[in-house]
């Protein structure tokens, strides 16, 4: 079965610029989360979905961020303007909630965002 | 509010040591939800393990095993006979179950297995 996949792998873009990440959760998972991966702090929750309705968007870390969920197999998060401090990884995981018992988050392979 | 301790940020052993990553986590919910995933160097994160807070039994998977201790609130994970493909970074994460519970993660510790 296919895991969460993400693209790009890898994206350079100069300060400024519109940048897309996108994530194709696991078929038949109905949350997704977005997450971002920096040295300095570490594995950190941007956003979630659930049924492709965003929850809880307080890791969003400001209004140049934003992220989409248009059906069950697709979201994206986009950075509008960039800027060099968004430099980081960016994973995106889905899991299967039914309210009854703690799933487990699968993560895609994440995408690295390099903004010069 | 939950938190997540990895205490150690960097070990290094030589293959077939056994080693030990250590866990303490904190969350005022009665029940919980324990796991571990791995980041070898090509970036992915694996899932290893999930554990729930009324399940204290430790387990064994091969030559890794996880001691859960309610009492000391830790986490703890253990790789027998260590091999070079060991080498990645580890990291402990926690989910309460209240509302809008999140998965906390801890720092991360970079296991490195020298031949």
């Amino acid at each position: 079965d296919a895991g969460v996949i993400q693209s790009p792998r890898h994206e350079v873009t100069e300060m400024g610029q519109e940048v897309t990440l996108r994530c194709k959760p696991i078929s038949g998972h109905n949350s997704l989360f977005w997450y971002r991966q920096t040295m300095m702090r570490g594995l950190e929750l941007l956003i979630y979905f659930n049924n492709n309705v965003p929850i809880d968007d307080s890791g969003m870390p400001e209004d140049r961020f934003s992220a989409k969920m248009p059906n069950a197999s697709f979201s994206t998060l986009k950075i509008q303007p960039s800027e060099p401090r968004d430099s980081a990884v960016y994973f995106c995981a889905s899991t299967l909630w039914t309210g009854l018992e703690e799933n487990i988050q699968y993560f895609g392979a994440g995408t690295r965002l390099s903004v010069l | 509010a939950q938190k997540v301790t990895q205490a150690q940020t960097e070990i290094s052993v030589v293959e077939k040591e056994d080693v030990t990553l250590d866990c303490v986590y904190e969350t005022r919910d009665t029940t919980y939800y324990l796991f571990w995933y791995k980041q070898p160097p090509s970036g992915e994160l694996v899932f290893l393990i999930r554990r729930n807070s009324f399940d204290e039994q430790n387990e064994i998977s091969g030559r890794y095993s996880w001691n859960f201790q309610k009492s000391t609130s830790s986490f703890n994970f253990t790789i027998t006979a260590s091999q070079v493909v060991d080498s990645a970074v580890y990291f402990c994460a926690l989910r309460g179950t209240g509302a809008n519970s999140k998965l906390t993660f801890g720092k991360g510790i970079t296991l490195s297995v020298r031949p």
